[in-house]
């Protein structure tokens, strides 16, 4: 079965760090774009990063530059996004979401974001 | 950035309806890559269409997608009674942006 598992969530105080994983299965990990997508409570959903399949291409929403870093183990199956310097307004589930499919140089992502995480909750708060 | 703007904010329609979503980007969307999500209450987002008009694996046919440049419709057919949440469009063409949302809730 294709899945991926995010943890790591949890209460952190502002100014605070966390790192958020999401182990990925059934499906050949390496070959694909992944991102992380947020959601605060009752609100709607925000990309926030994006890592290309070999962890060479990296973007960042401009709301969590320079305080937030994605990388990869590709070894591991494995998704990461440091938080640092972490605000009220960072408050919401994290989502992990497959992204295109890269082979032979070429990638494809019409298809991206068909595959989602349960969530992780993290809360920054006082 | 490209600003998605969905419309009506809530539906409220009867099993059995016909429900017409509305998504409208700020400019044009290339190669439409655009797509719509489904998500219910605790749950994660669930792809539906993607490039416009393909629906995703699994998904019943009672969905479909249309539209291409600025202005793209997600119709479900006739609702089931598992269809009422919240359908959020996403462009993915110039970096990532998503739409606020419809909430199609039970009339």
């Amino acid at each position: 079965e294709v899945q991926l598992v995010e943890s790591g969530g949890g209460l952190v105080q502002p100014g605070g760090s966390l790192r958020l994983s999401c182990a990925a299965s059934g499906f050949t990990f390496s070959n694909y774009e992944m991102d992380w997508v947020r959601q605060a409570p009752g609100k709607g959903l925000e990309w926030v990063s994006y890592i290309g399949s070999s962890g060479n291409t990296i973007y960042y929403a401009d709301s969590v530059k320079g305080r937030f870093t994605i990388s990869r183990d590709n070894a591991k199956n494995s998704l990461y996004l440091q938080m640092n310097s972490l605000r009220a307004e960072d408050t919401a589930v994290y989502y992990c979401a497959r992204g295109g499919y890269c082979t032979g140089g070429t990638c494809y992502y019409l298809n991206a974001f068909d595959i989602w995480g349960q969530g992780t909750m993290v809360t920054v708060s006082s | 950035e490209i600003v998605l703007t969905q419309s009506p904010g809530t539906l409220s329609l009867s099993p059995g309806e016909r429900a017409t979503l509305s998504c409208r980007a700020s400019q044009s969307i290339s190669s439409s890559y655009l797509a719509w999500h489904q998500q219910k209450p605790g749950q994660a987002p669930r792809l539906l269409i993607y490039g416009a008009s393909s629906r995703a694996t699994g998904i019943p046919d009672r969905f479909s997608g249309s539209g291409s440049g600025t202005d793209f419709t997600l119709t479900i057919s006739r609702l089931e009674p598992e269809d009422f949440a919240v359908y959020y469009c996403q462009q993915y063409g110039t970096s990532y942006t998503f739409g606020p949302g419809t909430k199609v809730d039970i009339k």
